[in-house]
């Protein structure tokens, strides 16, 4: 079973509009932790937020938010105003306690902001 | 400072050939992981580092895989028998502790390609 699911392939908005991306995980450990990074074009991952089990509280970074849910096992996140150099892959991904702390990535939402 | 840096960017070999891939970690990080990323997919856990022990090598596909970090800072990740099946992004990624609480930082990433 697909334990993160990034279920939007792609995104294209207009510059300055809001956008989301979901992210849904599925683990058994009540220890983990939850991360966002971005891709660029350039190929290097980019760490963004990283957000354990115990918080749920949300958090904001200038344009940048993370809404995370334990209910609902999800933890997306949204850029208000986008940009053009917000163009790039995001993964969503989880680390667990029981599996050595390997990260287990989503597959990914491409986002394109047109100017 | 200076981040994960990894050799070479790109690597071209023939199917049945042997090829290293080359990782430096950020200086003082204790743990290392190899991820490998095809195309349009996430990462995919290959092994991870505690020092010089290889804690987790359940990600590795096959023999044909092997990683050393012999003095508990470079490692290298050695590929037997290249197959073309084996063409991807290998990337790196370190952090400071064991990885409960640290987050890894990535690399540039080597593009493999087997002819």
């Amino acid at each position: 079973a697909q334990k993160v699911t990034q279920a939007q392939t792609e995104i294209s908005v207009v510059e300055k509009e809001d956008v989301t991306l979901d992210c849904v995980y599925e683990t058994r450990d009540t220890t983990y932790y939850l991360f966002w990074y971005k891709q660029p074009p350039s190929g290097e991952l980019v760490f963004l937020i990283r957000r354990n089990s115990f918080d749920e509280q949300n958090e904001i970074s200038g344009r940048y938010s993370w809404n995370f849910q334990k209910s609902t096992s999800s933890f997306n996140f949204t850029i208000t105003a986008s940009q053009v150099v917000d163009s790039a892959v995001y993964f969503c991904a989880l680390s667990e306690a029981g599996s050595n702390y390997q990260l287990i990535w989503g597959a990914g939402t491409k986002l394109i902001i047109k100017p | 400072g200076a981040g994960v840096s990894q050799t070479p960017s790109n690597k071209v070999t023939e199917k049945g050939k042997y090829v290293e891939l080359r990782c430096d970690p950020i200086s003082g990080h204790t743990a290392l992981y190899w991820y490998r990323q095809s195309l349009g997919q996430g990462p995919e856990f290959l092994i991870y580092f505690q020092g010089t022990g290889a804690a987790d090598d359940s990600g590795l596909p096959n023999d044909r895989f092997f990683a050393v970090r012999p003095e508990g800072s470079v490692s290298t990740l050695k590929i037997q028998r290249t197959e073309r099946g084996d063409s991807a992004v290998y990337l790196c990624a370190s952090s400071l502790g064991p990885g409960d609480t640290d987050t890894q930082y990535f690399g540039p990433g080597t593009r493999l390609t087997v002819l």
